[in-house]
């Protein structure tokens, strides 16, 4: 079974633009978790979104946004890029709620550098 | 509130020495899920065990054994007899609901550095 897919794995951006990234998880999972992992602030939880619906969401700014499609699939948005959200963004997926009984496998990541 | 501590930020050990890592959580709920994963260089998080609140027991798999104990909320993390591929950032999660649905936090996590 593929595991959780990120895309892309890379990228540039300066400061004031957006940015969407991608995350397909594994199949038959429903939950899709984003986190930013920063060297100053750890592993911090971003959002989740289960059946298309956004069930949970982490201490960030409106700048950042997701959504999630009927075949789970989900993207993350984020504008008006600043310094600080260079970052290596992990997407994790799960068959429930994450959290839950439920285990999430991650991705390897986005890294995104805002220069 | 929700708090997952690994006071150990980096530990270096040589190989096939036995390593252990500390994990120290904090909640207020019964029901509570645990966590360990690695994460190697490639960045990928690597899950390794979940222990749900209700079950002791440790478990060893391999070379990796936990030791969980709710009387000190402590799941500690031992790698025995440890190699170069072992070095990595460990983190340790800890995941319960709520109203406003499960939320995960993770550890600061140690990083290990096995030497040949």
């Amino acid at each position: 079974k593929a595991g959780v897919t990120q895309t892309p794995r890379y990228l540039i951006k300066t400061r004031g633009q957006q940015v969407t990234l991608s995350c397909s998880p594994i199949s038959g999972h429903r939950s899709v978790s984003w986190y930013q992992q920063t060297p100053g602030q750890g592993l911090q939880f971003l959002f989740e979104y289960f059946s298309e619906t956004q069930r949970n969401k982490g201490n960030f700014p409106g700048r950042f946004s997701g959504r999630q499609f009927s075949n789970s699939r989900s993207e993350m948005n984020v504008s008006t890029l600043e310094l600080g959200d260079s970052a290596l963004y992990l997407c994790a997926s799960s068959i429930g709620l994450a959290g839950s009984s439920d285990t999430q496998y991650f991705g390897p990541g986005t890294r995104l550098t805002v220069l | 509130a929700q708090k997952v501590t690994q006071a150990q930020t980096e530990i270096s050990v040589v190989e096939k020495e036995d390593v252990t890592l500390d994990c120290v959580y904090e909640t207020r709920d019964t029901t509570y899920y645990l966590f360990w994963y690695k994460q190697p260089p490639s960045g990928e998080l690597v899950f390794l065990i979940r222990r749900n609140s209700f079950d002791e027991q440790n478990e060893i798999s391999g070379r990796y054994s936990w030791n969980f104990q709710k009387s000190t909320s402590s799941f500690n993390f031992t790698i025995t007899a440890s190699q170069v591929v072992d070095s990595a950032v460990y983190f340790c999660a800890l995941s319960e609901g709520g109203t406003g649905g499960f939320k995960t936090i993770f550890g600061a996590g140690t990083r290990l550095f096995v030497k040949a």
